[in-house]
């Protein structure tokens, strides 16, 4: 159980093309899922967290007009990268948190997506 | 401020030895603590985690966690460490000031455990 999925796993895309990132909790339904990015050995950096029906809310520094996150139901958000830029290159990865039962305020990943912008 | 720290960058230890890869935390009120491990290139793996209740907590793999609350800390450890433990290991604590309350997470800033045959 708890399980989310990312898709796609990687991505090579050119500059100024915009990539979508799915990410879709299997096993549950999801009322808030999180995105993150991740730079080499480093900790994970929280871009914004996703509600479903609402807009998602954007941390400080993060462009919301450049990564457009859309959570059109209780188990799928998506992100848009748009316009990318070979600086937008990274490890993105997803969670869901399960608001119920045993697994409450526990945040499952995603397994992650590597974006190469060219 | 919420933190979490984690004030080794590397651990190592021999196959078979115990491991305990450390974790303090700065919160206001009652943690809501984590440790998740991430292996190259996935996503992370929930381990373990504190709400309430026993301060020893059982997680997945063996591993297990104290919590210290006069030490304000969660090491994580495990009695006797695997090769294939080896891996990125991320403790958070559950962000409880903002104002939505949707469980976001404060990490460390990540453990790598190298264990050697």
């Amino acid at each position: 159980g708890a399980v989310v999925s990312q898709h796609p796993s990687w991505v090579i895309c050119k500059s100024g093309t915009s990539v979508k990132i799915e990410c879709r909790s299997l096993d549950f339904q999801a009322t808030t899922m999180f995105w993150y990015r991740q730079f080499p050995k480093q900790s994970l950096m929280l871009m914004a967290t996703s509600n479903e029906g609402s807009k998602a809310t954007y941390e400080q520094g993060v462009e919301k007009d450049k990564f457009l996150i859309n959570h059109a139901s209780l188990t799928l958000s998506t992100l848009t990268v748009t316009s990318a830029h070979p600086e937008d290159s990274s490890f993105y990865i997803c969670s869901a948190r399960d608001p119920g039962g045993a697994r409450t305020d526990t945040q499952y990943f995603g397994p992650g997506t590597r974006l190469t912008v060219l | 401020a919420q933190s979490v720290a984690q004030p080794e960058d590397q651990v190592n230890v021999a196959e078979g030895n115990p491991l305990t890869v450390k974790c303090t935390y700065s919160v206001s009120g009652n943690p809501y603590l984590f440790w998740y491990v991430q292996y190259p290139n996935r996503g992370l793996q929930f381990l373990l985690k504190y709400i309430t209740g026993d301060n020893l907590v059982k997680g997945s793999y063996g591993f297990e966690a104290e919590f210290n609350k006069s030490q304000t800390s969660f090491h994580l450890k495990k009695p006797s460490a695997l090769v294939s433990d080896s891996a990125l290991y991320f403790c958070a604590v559950r962000d409880i000031l903002g104002s939505s309350n949707t469980g976001k997470l404060i990490f460390g800033q990540g453990t790598t455990l190298q264990v050697k045959p």
